[in-house]
């Protein structure tokens, strides 16, 4: 069974370029989460989704961050006109569903972008 | 909002020594999670603990949640260089199921 795939493991983007940052979670689950590690800081929330459903962007930022995890594919993490402080580690973890799950979450190895 | 505070922030042991990483929530714990990080890596999720008073052993690694719930531990016996990393613990508030969460504690072990 393999793990949640995260690609690319890299990515360089100029100012004002478009990042889109993909997710595939573990087998049987439904539920994925994206969080950001910024440069010498811990790693906060951004988005909670289910298959077709967000449900909850409370960390996202309001301006050119959007998330989708359609019924087909991979979740994706799309950051439009991309600036400096965009630069960190984005890590995308996925949950079974269901309180058998005990929200154990499990992390990709991340996508690490950087803005020139 | 739930904060989450560990201690140390960093810490360098010898190899063969026991270490102790501290995790304090400003507020009750429904769920403590504890995550290893190596550098450009993933979380590998080591344990989960629930219940006040409640204790899981993974081979050298030991995590306690206190009574309160307020505070969890996290032993390691016997350190060695593969015990190295970033330690983070991680919360969920209540019903909602997003993590919060800690500072992190950058373990070096040292041979």
């Amino acid at each position: 069974n393999a793990g949640v795939m995260q690609n690319p493991r890299h990515l360089v983007r100029r100012r004002g370029q478009e990042a889109r940052l993909r997710c595939s979670p573990m087998k049987g689950h439904s539920h994925v989460y994206w969080y950001r590690q910024l440069p010498e800081e811990g790693l906060k929330f951004m988005v909670y989704l289910q298959k077709e459903n967000i449900i909850d962007e409370s960390g996202m930022p309001k301006e050119r961050f959007s998330a989708e995890f359609p019924k087909e594919g991979p979740s994706i993490l799309r950051i439009q006109q991309v600036v400096r402080g965009d630069s960190a580690a984005y890590f995308c973890a996925s949950q079974l569903p269901g309180h058998k799950a005990k929200n154990i979450q499990y992390f990709g190895a991340g996508t690490r972008l950087s803005v020139l | 909002s739930q904060e989450l505070e560990q201690s140390p922030q960093s810490l360098i042991v010898q190899e063969g020594k026991n270490l102790t990483i501290n995790c304090t929530s400003s507020k009750t714990l429904y769920g403590l999670y504890w995550y290893k990080q190596k550098y450009g890596e993933g979380l590998i999720f080591l344990m989960m603990l629930q219940k006040g008073g409640e204790e899981k052993s993974h081979e050298k690694i030991t995590a306690k949640l206190d009574e309160k719930k307020q505070q969890s531990s996290l032993h390691i016996t016997a350190s060695q260089p593969s015990h190295a990393g970033i330690y983070l613990c991680g919360a969920v508030t209540g019903t909602a199921s997003k993590l919060t969460f800690g500072t992190g504690t950058r373990l070096q072990v040292t041979l």
